[in-house]
């Protein structure tokens, strides 16, 4: 049972490149969520979603986008990358809309713009 | 929103001793409250939740405890082992219908020493 898959594992980006961040799940799980790691600063959201073709916006959605086009797969995009989205990103997943649930998380993304 | 802290940002114990990581949160609406342990190059990993109608939970030689009135939790490890040392992240969550989300604390890194 893989869980939450993220890829790629590791990525260095030039300024002003983009590119798209893949998690996929294989728990059948309604919400998906994109968070970024920074040393001292815990887990941010950047986006969400409550279901396959939705998404809404986290605490830290800038220069983010993302996609739900498949229930299992929830991608998310760097239209234009900046030094500050140099970050580890997690992808986590959960079951349903309760309050109680739980979220099962990806190994990450570690992100580099130089 | 909801504002998470965890203190120390560091702890380090002995081998064998307890260790104690505090957090405190601040919106009193807050009924879920789940505790991450996060390795080396891998994603957190739930180890243990509370639910705010419980006072205490244990799981082997882990417990965390809740104090609404005080609006805080802690998480204990008792006969700490090397594998204990990770980062271990603590969580709130606001039951809010279908919009339910975590707010993290930023962590404290746990070191037990052989």
């Amino acid at each position: 049972n893989a869980g939450v898959t993220q890829t790629p594992k590791f990525r260095v980006l030039k300024t002003g490149q983009s590119m798209t961040l893949l998690c996929a799940q294989d728990m059948n799980h309604e919400y998906m969520y994109w968070y970024r790691q920074d040393p001292g600063m815990g887990l941010r959201l950047i986006h969400y979603s409550v279901g396959e073709g939705t998404t809404a916006k986290g605490e830290v959605p800038d220069g983010y986008n993302v996609s739900r086009l498949k229930k299992q797969n929830f991608l998310l995009g760097l239209e234009s990358a900046a030094p500050s989205q140099t970050s580890v990103y997690f992808c986590a997943s959960s079951r349903t809309t309760g309050p109680w649930e739980s979220q099962h998380f990806g190994d990450g993304t570690r992100l580099s713009i130089l | 929103g909801e504002n998470v802290e965890q203190h120390p940002s560091t702890l380090s114990v002995q081998e064998g001793d307890s260790a104690v990581i505090k957090c405190t949160y601040s919106d009193s609406a807050s009924n879920y409250f789940p505790w991450y342990k996060q390795e080396l190059g891998k994603g957190p990993q739930l180890i243990i939740d509370i639910r705010s109608n419980v006072g205490e939970k244990k799981d082997q030689r882990i417990a965390v405890t809740l104090n609404k009135t005080a609006k805080h939790f802690s998480l204990h490890i008792t006969e700490t082992q090397p594998e204990d040392s990770a980062v271990y992240f603590c969580a709130a969550s606001i039951s809010s219908g279908a919009n339910s989300k975590l707010t993290f604390g930023k962590g404290i890194t746990l070191s037990v020493r052989p």
